[in-house]
């Protein structure tokens, strides 16, 4: 069964990087994109980019100034950086398994971490 | 303002049935791209429900049911569970904006 564990710093103040990672078991991990999402508190889900195993990126055009993703396919992991956190950033992230060939959705996910950002 | 447009809540009684829309444009569910849907209890991560607009997932129950025509799709939910109650999303691929896109979501609510 496929399993992603994802971990990360959870309090952070503004104008720093926010920083997680998402560790996938069980299924290959070449055969999808890699992805990380987030919810604002009471709001929906907004896509913020993915990566391949070949370390192919394809970002949100409205956070691509500050976002970074890697993938260290030797350990099963792949990682979201944001730059220059605000308010607004505050949200609860998830990494997840993206089939588009073929078009399975995001199929398995991992638990999510809320990170906040504040003063 | 989200890309795809849900109604923000449904409800119905045990045993009746629901039905969610999603409405997107020309540059999305209009354009031909897939769409997914996810159920998202309180709390959880959001699970899949439905890929590719018909298909269930293994262990999703057959009472739940995806459509498309034109810029729209639909999650049908017949003979309502209690369990059932949670926030549903839509979720497409938008050509304009490139990047994955979501409904705002819809509360279901089991009378």
């Amino acid at each position: 069964q496929v399993q992603l564990q994802q971990w990360g710093a959870g309090l952070l103040k503004p104008s720093e990087t926010l920083s997680l990672t998402c560790a996938v078991s069980g299924g290959s991990f070449t055969d999808y994109s890699w992805t990380w999402l987030r919810q604002s508190p009471g709001k929906g889900l907004e896509w913020i980019g993915e990566v391949r195993h070949d370390g192919l990126t394809n970002y949100n055009p409205s956070l691509k100034s500050r976002v970074t993703m890697s993938i260290d396919t030797s350990k099963n992991l792949f990682s979201l950086s944001l730059m220059s956190v605000t308010a607004a950033d505050t949200a609860v992230y998830f990494c997840a398994r993206n089939s588009s060939v073929p078009p399975l959705g995001f199929d398995f996910w991992g638990q999510g971490t809320l990170v906040t950002v504040s003063s | 303002q989200s890309v795809l447009t849900q109604p923000p809540s449904v409800s119905g009684a045990p045993g009746q049935g629901a039905t969610i829309s999603c409405t997107g444009n020309t540059s999305n569910i209009g354009a031909g791209y897939n769409v997914h849907w996810y159920q998202q209890l309180p709390g959880a991560a959001p699970k899949l429900l439905i890929y590719a607009n018909t298909n269930r997932p293994s262990g999703v129950p057959d009472r739940f049911s995806g459509s498309k025509s034109g810029t729209s799709a639909s999650l049908a939910i017949t003979g309502l569970q209690p369990e059932d109650e949670a926030d549903y999303y839509c979720q497409s691929y938008d050509s304009s904006l490139s990047a994955w896109v979501f409904g705002g979501g819809t509360k279901l609510t089991v009378l």
